[in-house]
């Protein structure tokens, strides 16, 4: 199995800042990462796909980039509705695995 | 754009089954898989499997290969989701969501559905 590594697990950050979020592979995924965004008693919501290609409808401030194993999403200036858990999920192969998640907080 | 809707919570005893539906309207479903993913509390997001309604195709993770079974009906656009031999840590909000044709990353997600594993 691909194992997934966010980090960091957790982060306290202020509207308009600007943050990012490394989730790293166990082998090369090619590229095949998603992120999600979850926030508690919704259901996750697809950002982006193909490692930076933007979800329909998501905000330009979202943004992905990545290569073999290693990559980030960026927030560039932070929202209060921003405020959420994060997920990396790889579907470079089964099963799909999902990063342990990264938290965002107000400071 | 596809709607999924899940049945509601459940509460169940050691050693019992449960059986989650998620019923999709709004959008096409036979050809898109059907994946099942699961957050049990504190915890992070897992997958649990998937069914291609299609082909009546299903594939498991391995860590519930034993106990877990996915099924769909076309006729009704419904997929379930049946876990056996359940214990207090399948404690959890279990997730249907639709992968993308042909690309298992998930673009539209069921509300989600707690099921409570308690004596």
């Amino acid at each position: 199995d691909i194992q997934m590594t966010q980090s960091p697990s957790s982060l306290s950050a202020s509207v308009g800042d600007r943050v990012t979020i490394t989730c790293r592979a166990s082998q090369d995924i090619s590229n095949r990462l998603a992120w999600y965004q979850h926030k508690p008693g919704k259901a996750p919501k697809l950002l982006l796909y193909a490692a930076s290609r933007l979800e329909s409808g998501v905000p330009s401030r979202f943004s992905g980039s990545g290569s073999g194993t290693d990559n980030t999403l960026t927030i560039s200036s932070l929202q209060p509705e921003d405020f959420a858990t994060y997920y990396c999920q790889q579907y470079y192969s089964s099963p799909l695995t999902f990063g342990g998640g990264t938290k965002v907080e107000i400071k | 754009q596809v709607q999924l809707v899940q049945s509601g919570a459940e509460v169940k005893k050691p050693g019992s089954s449960v059986k989650v539906s998620c019923k999709a309207s709004g959008g096409t479903f036979s050809s898109h898989a059907i994946g099942w993913v699961r957050q049990a509390p504190g915890q992070g997001l897992e997958w649990m499997g998937r069914i291609i309604p299609i082909v009546d195709l299903s594939n498991y993770a391995q860590s519930f290969q034993a106990r877990v079974t996915i099924t769909a009906d076309k006729s009704t656009s419904t997929a379930y989701m049946e876990l056996s031999s359940l214990r207090s840590e399948d404690t959890a909000v279990y997730y249907c969501a639709r992968e993308v044709l042909g690309i298992p990353y998930f673009d539209d997600w069921g509300q989600g559905t707690l099921v409570t594993v308690s004596s």
